[in-house]
């Protein structure tokens, strides 16, 4: 089977930075990609990781150890507007294509 | 350019009546997903499409769902008859090509289901 476990629910106080981790259990895997919700809104992408190491993009960082099934989302510089789910999902291949499989998200509520 | 158009947005139903929705994914993507989401869950694949075919449909509870995508652009998720468990946000994402490395997915507003 597979898994992926992240925290439920994160606050964090505006203008600060904040790391939601990610593990998990999963054969064929392949890449890890972060996705932000915000309620009532669409699934968008923020990044993706298939190799170890830091992905930056902007206010969001990207970090991947494959060795240890495990990535976080970095955001710096904390703004109301981050107030959002985010969920990790991983790809893997399957059935000579690849899949995603997200977690159950990360409720992250920033405050003033 | 347009993103992923689904509707309705919402629909309130009666249980056992028949349910539609309707997604025209992105001009050129031609992979097409079709996700659920539970509250407080991440999106769960329902059914994935590669042009006018479905590769991946394990997680389609075949016995009340059923998709179609018959010229490989936009595609229509039917359920009946609806069941209360089957409340939930349906979900369309496309992306240029399911079979390669990666490609990021582009969701659709949802639409919300309730059934009463």
């Amino acid at each position: 089977g597979q898994s992926l476990e992240q925290p439920s629910e994160v606050t964090a106080v505006e203008g600060a930075i904040v790391q939601i981790n990610c593990t998990y259990q999963t054969s064929g895997f392949y890449g890890l990609s972060w996705y932000q919700q915000h309620d009532g809104g669409a699934p968008t992408f923020l990044s993706y990781n298939a190799l170890d190491g830091l992905e930056e993009t902007g206010r969001f960082s990207s970090f991947l150890s494959r060795s240890d099934s495990y990535g976080y989302l970095l955001l710096q510089e904390l703004q109301m507007k981050d107030s959002a789910s985010y969920f990790c999902a991983v790809q893997r291949r399957r059935a000579g294509s690849y899949q995603l499989t997200f977690g159950k998200g990360t409720k992250l509520s920033v405050i003033p | 350019e347009a993103g992923v158009v689904q509707s309705p947005r919402y629909k309130i139903i009666e249980k056992k009546q028949p349910v539609a929705f309707w997604c025209n994914p992105i001009s050129g993507h031609n992979t097409l997903y079709w996700y659920l989401q539970n509250l407080g869950q991440g999106p769960e694949l329902l059914i994935r499409y590669e042009n006018e075919e479905a590769v991946d449909d394990s997680q389609l509870p075949k016995d009340r769902f059923s998709a179609e995508r018959l010229k490989g652009v936009d595609s229509t998720l039917k359920i009946q008859p609806a069941e209360l468990g089957d409340s939930a946000v349906y979900l369309c994402a496309s992306s240029l090509a399911g079979g390669s490395s990666y490609n990021e997915q582009f969701f659709g507003p949802g639409t919300r289901l309730t059934v009463l």
